[in-house]
């Protein structure tokens, strides 16, 4: 069972700055099958990134996804103040099996 | 626009059961596998059950597995998730997703609150 790790917990960041968020994976995922999603309070979560890379329709282009194997990143270049929330890695294997990592808290400083 | 309402949720005892519901609009419902993700209460998400386009296939979280069944009327555009013997670990927002070529999700529904609790 593939176990993703986020890093950090929490991300203490003013708006403006640049938000750079961790996912590691216990053994080599699929790019292809590697996603992102942006979360908050009383809301349905957001599909960002898939195939870590793309984007999914209507979002910023200050998100960008990257990496392969085992290090995933993504990175929001210059925050606005609704980008505040969780974001969560996902992925998927051939089980089949879904799977989150435990989530990035993004937070106003 | 993509619909995804769930409802059913609610306060349960320890063992007892809850049948959730997901009306799913906006889309070729018969054309896409669905899931169900929850969140525990100040936990992350938690994948708990597929189910392929045809309702042939389903796969589940072993933490649910033999306990919860997921299935759906494709006449009704409605997704399921049956949840026998529950407990109270499986307190959560349970979410329903729309699958996007498998293995994401790129619609959620808001989620409903299923509390068990005696």
């Amino acid at each position: 069972e593939v176990v993703l790790t986020q890093s950090p917990g929490t991300l203490s960041l003013s708006p403006g700055d640049r938000a750079t968020l961790s996912c590691r994976a216990s053994q080599s995922v699929s790019s292809s099958y590697l996603a992102w999603y942006q979360h908050k309070p009383g809301q349905a979560p957001r599909l960002l990134i898939y195939g870590a890379s793309s984007r999914a329709t209507g979002i910023p282009d200050r998100f960008s996804g990257s990496g392969s194997g085992t290090d995933f990143t993504l990175t929001i270049s210059r925050l606005e103040p609704e980008d505040f929330a969780v974001y969560y890695c996902q992925q998927y294997d051939s089980s089949p099996t879904w799977t989150f990592g435990q989530g990035t808290k993004v937070e106003i400083k | 626009e993509v619909q995804l309402v769930e409802s059913g949720g609610g306060l349960v005892q320890p063992g007892g059961s809850l049948r959730l519901s997901c009306a799913a609009s906006g889309f070729t419902f018969s054309n896409y596998a669905m899931s169900w993700v929850r969140q525990a209460p100040g936990k992350g998400l938690e994948w708990v059950s597929t189910i392929r386009d045809s309702g042939v296939s389903t796969y589940y979280a072993d933490s649910v597995k033999g306990r919860f069944t997921i299935s759906r009327d494709n006449s009704k555009n409605t997704l399921y998730l049956q949840m026998n013997s529950l407990r109270a670990g499986d307190t959560a927002v349970y979410y329903c997703a729309k699958n996007w070529n498998y293995p994401k999700f790129d619609y959620w529904g808001q989620g409903t609150l299923v509390t068990v609790s005696s």
